[in-house]
């Protein structure tokens, strides 16, 4: 029978390439976005993240756009290596509670970047 | 800097047991964040602790629980075990400073839980 799990999009690109991961978000409402790359058997890890009060932010090799007017997250990745091979993940946050500090992050589906040497 | 680390890495427990898992957080780290992840359903959050008290809760059932220790280590429990709660559990560390803007939150490498 048909099997029943996470269907992730797929992100096929060659090394060298730029690779742009998209994402939708659900809360207008939240103000605070995250990337994270997991790896096969390995927990999330910390890429790069954006206030709502920006629309764009680079770090080495990657650059995160923010468009709040349609609610749209963008991951760009310079020069694709074989290391950057895994699933990526935007995450949400729609602010802190009273008193601030880390409130629950909500995820997206993922999308699987493969790298075509 | 040790990374976040969680123990057990792997567990197998059958319908109806307990378990309970532990998260060590970064050094100087005071939130603990605790996440579910299946294929189906993706990464969910289930609650956080900072200073020894429940902040934040995710919308799971009262089966699943936690604390955290006056070292910001953490536990999580889950009681009555069912199929459906095979998946790898995650816990993330932050500062849990309060002010306006969310923190960075790190992952440790997970435990997965199989029931059978």
């Amino acid at each position: 029978g048909e099997s029943v799990g996470l269907h992730l999009p797929t992100l096929s690109v060659q090394e060298g390439d730029n690779s742009i991961i998209n994402c939708a978000y659900s809360n207008s409402a939240s103000d605070y976005f995250i990337w994270y790359k997991q790896e096969s058997g390995k927990g999330p890890q910390f890429i790069i993240d954006i206030r709502s009060n920006m629309d764009k932010r680079q770090g080495q090799r990657v650059t995160v756009l923010l468009n709040k007017t349609v609610k749209h997250l963008s991951l760009q990745i310079a020069a694709t290596q074989p290391g950057d091979s895994a699933v990526y993940f935007c995450a949400e946050n729609i602010g802190a509670q009273s008193g601030g500090g880390a409130d629950g992050l909500t995820f997206g589906k993922g999308t699987h970047l493969i790298i075509q040497p | 800097k040790a990374g976040v680390t969680q123990t057990p890495r792997y567990l197998i427990k059958t319908r109806g047991q307990q378990v309970t898992l532990s998260c060590s957080p970064i050094s100087g780290h005071r939130s603990v964040s605790w996440y579910q992840q299946t294929p189906g359903q993706g990464l969910q959050f289930l609650f956080e602790y900072f200073s020894e008290t429940q902040r934040n809760k995710g919308n799971f059932p009262g089966r699943f629980s936690g604390r955290q220790f006056s070292n910001s280590r953490s536990e999580m429990n889950v009681s009555t075990l069912e199929l459906g709660d095979s998946a790898l559990y995650l816990c993330a560390s932050s500062l849990g400073t309060s002010g306006r803007f969310q923190e960075t939150q790190y992952f440790g490498p997970g435990t997965r839980l199989l029931v059978l």
